[in-house]
């Protein structure tokens, strides 16, 4: 079976710091990947997807980058924090064929000070 | 450009009366539409999709295309239905999925 897995679960950095957040998918293989913020009251704002390795869309202008280094990896990053930076980050991951189900992992809680 | 409103953020129900969840769209395609649902301490997950025409856990879905709606309506509430729930939304065939700001739904005993 599929599983998807996101780290660290909890995070806080310093203004200024740089920031890594991972997401890797098991068993499956060719994979959508995406990177959310949930925001109270904004709901679910698409940061990142991308359909295969090193191809990456961005949906908004702001201070994060996404990678994909590998198939099932996917990673978030800033070089310097900002405060408006802090939130909860939700990876998911979406079969090939996009049935427009999308599979969620734990999420991380960033919060930057 | 995609958008999705539900114009509630919060709305609470007596257990065993109907409920309806709104959410309007904007989008000049075609477009698919979803509910998604976030139950406490668990993952986001999909809960219907309107090209399914199916029921889960007693909950249906009608996409009108006049009124570019896909409110979500269950006719006799449950405690266990509480949970925080989003409607989304994609174009046809595309892998974007653009998500409401979500609507909290308390069943109340």
């Amino acid at each position: 079976s599929q599983t998807i897995h996101q780290w660290p679960a909890t995070l806080v950095q310093p203004v200024g710091s740089p920031l890594s957040l991972e997401c890797t998918v098991e068993g499956t293989s060719n994979p959508n990947l995406y990177w959310y913020r949930q925001a109270a009251g904004r709901g679910l704002q698409l940061l990142f997807y991308s359909v295969g390795i090193g191809q990456i869309s961005s949906e908004v202008p702001q201070n994060l980058s996404a990678s994909r280094p590998q198939d099932r990896q996917f990673i978030l990053s800033s070089k310097k924090l900002l405060l408006s930076d802090s939130g909860f980050y939700l990876c998911a991951w979406s079969k090939r064929e996009n049935t427009g189900e999308l599979f969620f992992g734990e999420g991380s809680r960033l919060t930057v000070l | 450009a995609q958008r999705v409103t539900q114009p509630e953020k919060l709305l609470s129900v007596f257990k065993g009366a109907p409920v309806e969840l709104k959410c309007n769209y904007s989008y000049s395609g075609s477009p698919e539409l979803f509910w998604y649902v976030q139950y406490s301490r668990q993952r986001l997950q999909l809960l219907l999709r309107h090209i399914s025409r199916e029921s889960i856990k007693g909950f249906t879905a009608d996409l009108n295309k006049g009124e570019t709606s896909f409110h979500l309506k269950k006719p006799f509430a449950q405690e266990e239905d509480s949970a925080m729930y989003y409607c989304a939304l994609s174009p046809f065939g595309n892998e974007k999925l653009t998500f409401g700001t979500g609507t909290r739904l308390t069943i109340i005993p």
